[in-house]
């Protein structure tokens, strides 16, 4: 595609629920990145994947978050028992190449929970 | 954990000035980029300089980096209404990308 995709836009889920987030990148990128944003502060780094490797997790918060990226293109961010400090829009992002340089980033999902 | 930090937090100038927004960071860096992100979107890259980089341009963008005092500068010269965003620094930290607080541009018509 043209850019990065991510659905969906807007997620409201009840306090205790599973959501799961997608990211389409941009074809052939090798790397893929989730960020979380919260509101007024800048993206914090949750996870790295190297085509389907993921190769850094350390900035998932809990065990309740996970992602994968199987085949090396689409990922999914999946919580788990989602509670209310989890709102944040969640970023992803792709580059051409391995490392971090010159990231695509997706317009985001803005989670809510109520 | 946030690497860069953005000074000043919000800025609010009139179209055809100039804006400048700095950023410091903590631990040695091999390169600096800066990105924009508009009201609910994603960030888009402007610009990346490297850490043997003293100074670089694209368009109305000018960025420099002095290592010496772990810092960068971008100014953005003649704004528009249209530059109105945040802009984040973003830095190598670790093996992976950690961005700053932000500077929260308003551009005045």
């Amino acid at each position: 595609g043209a850019g990065v995709s991510q659905s969906p836009r807007y997620k409201v889920a009840k306090r205790g629920q599973d959501v799961a987030l997608r990211c389409d990148p941009i074809s052939g990128h090798v790397s893929l990145f989730w960020y979380q944003q919260a509101l007024g502060q800048g993206p914090e780094f949750l996870t790295y994947f190297q085509n389907e490797a993921q190769l850094d997790k350390s900035g998932l918060p809990s065990d309740r978050f996970f992602a994968e990226r199987p085949e090396g293109s689409v990922s999914t961010l999946k919580i788990q028992r989602t509670q209310q400090e989890d709102s944040a829009v969640y970023l992803c992002a792709s580059s051409l190449k391995t490392g971090w340089e010159k990231l695509f980033f997706g317009s985001g999902t803005q989670l809510s929970v109520l | 954990s946030q690497q860069g930090e953005e000074d000043p937090q919000a800025l609010s100038i009139q179209e055809g000035e100039n804006a400048t927004m700095n950023c410091s960071y903590k631990t040695s860096i091999n390169n600096l980029q800066w990105y924009r992100q508009n009201s609910g979107r994603g960030l888009v890259h402007l610009i990346l300089i490297r850490s043997n980089e003293r100074e670089k341009h694209s368009g109305r963008l000018r960025v420099t980096l002095d290592t010496s005092k772990k810092s960068s500068s971008l100014l953005i010269t003649a704004s528009r209404a249209a530059d109105t965003a945040s802009y984040f620094c973003a830095t190598d930290e670790g093996g992976k990308l950690i961005f700053g607080q932000g500077t929260e541009l308003s551009v005045k018509p």
